[in-house]
């Protein structure tokens, strides 16, 4: 089944720490997106990527950085310099700006 | 710039009663929308959307959305809710900026009782 596979689904880090969320897709899109869900305020557009090697900051970029070497995969990394890292953090893919994006079932990253 | 009003944070209604989530956008060029339902530790996924056509569009699960160009709204409605349909509700808008970015509503928690 064609779809968008986040792993992990539970992740903890350090203070300090960089950790580093996987997001792959086998759904033949070129364009990718990194959200953070808090709750009570929607969805915030980490980084987007609308080709291979090209992307894109989004409203809340600083302490994340994200990587686009192949087609099918777009993951992110919370750095240290995050300093509210807690959150439920979703991928999606969409063939282009006019259609529907596909999500993943999303990482929920806790600090500890 | 582009922003989307999701007018109530929860929508507690009982089961068989009608419902209606609202949503407003703000946008000074043509715009795509999107209702997405997210149920609990899961991702969103698509209900319905509107691109272009007839205002009046059908999604899943019996839910229909209106956009109304004048008002700026694109309201989510179904005639009678089942304890199913107990999840979050985003309203989404995208436009072309030359660089595309989709702007969600912060949620509308609905809320089935029995």
């Amino acid at each position: 089944d064609g779809g968008i596979t986040q792993s992990p689904k539970y992740l903890f880090r350090k203070e300090g720490q960089n950790v580093t969320l996987s997001c792959e897709q086998n759904l033949n899109h070129d364009a990718m997106y990194w959200y953070r869900q808090d709750p009570g305020q929607g969805l915030r557009l980490i980084y987007y990527s609308q080709i291979v090697n090209d992307f894109q900051k989004g409203d809340i970029a600083e302490g994340y950085s994200v990587s686009r070497e192949k087609k099918e995969s777009f993951p992110l990394t919370v750095t240290s310099a995050q300093k509210n890292p807690t959150a439920f953090y979703l991928c999606a893919s969409s063939e282009g700006y006019s259609t529907e994006a596909f999500f993943g079932q999303g990482t929920r990253l806790t600090v500890v | 710039a582009q922003s989307v009003t999701q007018l109530d944070s929860q929508v507690p209604v009982f089961e068989e009663a009608p419902v209606e989530l609202r949503c407003n956008y703000s946008s000074s060029v043509s715009v795509y929308l999107f209702w997405y339902v997210q149920y609990p530790n899961q991702g969103l996924q698509l209900l319905l959307k509107y691109l272009s056509g007839s205002t009046l569009v059908k999604g899943i699960n019996g839910f229909e959305a209106e956009f109304n160009k004048s008002q700026t709204s694109f309201h989510l409605r179904k005639p009678s809710v089942h304890i199913s349909d107990t999840a979050e509700y985003f309203c989404a808008v995208t436009r072309d900026t030359g660089g595309f970015k989709t702007i969600f509503g912060a949620g509308t928690r609905l809320f089935v009782k029995a």
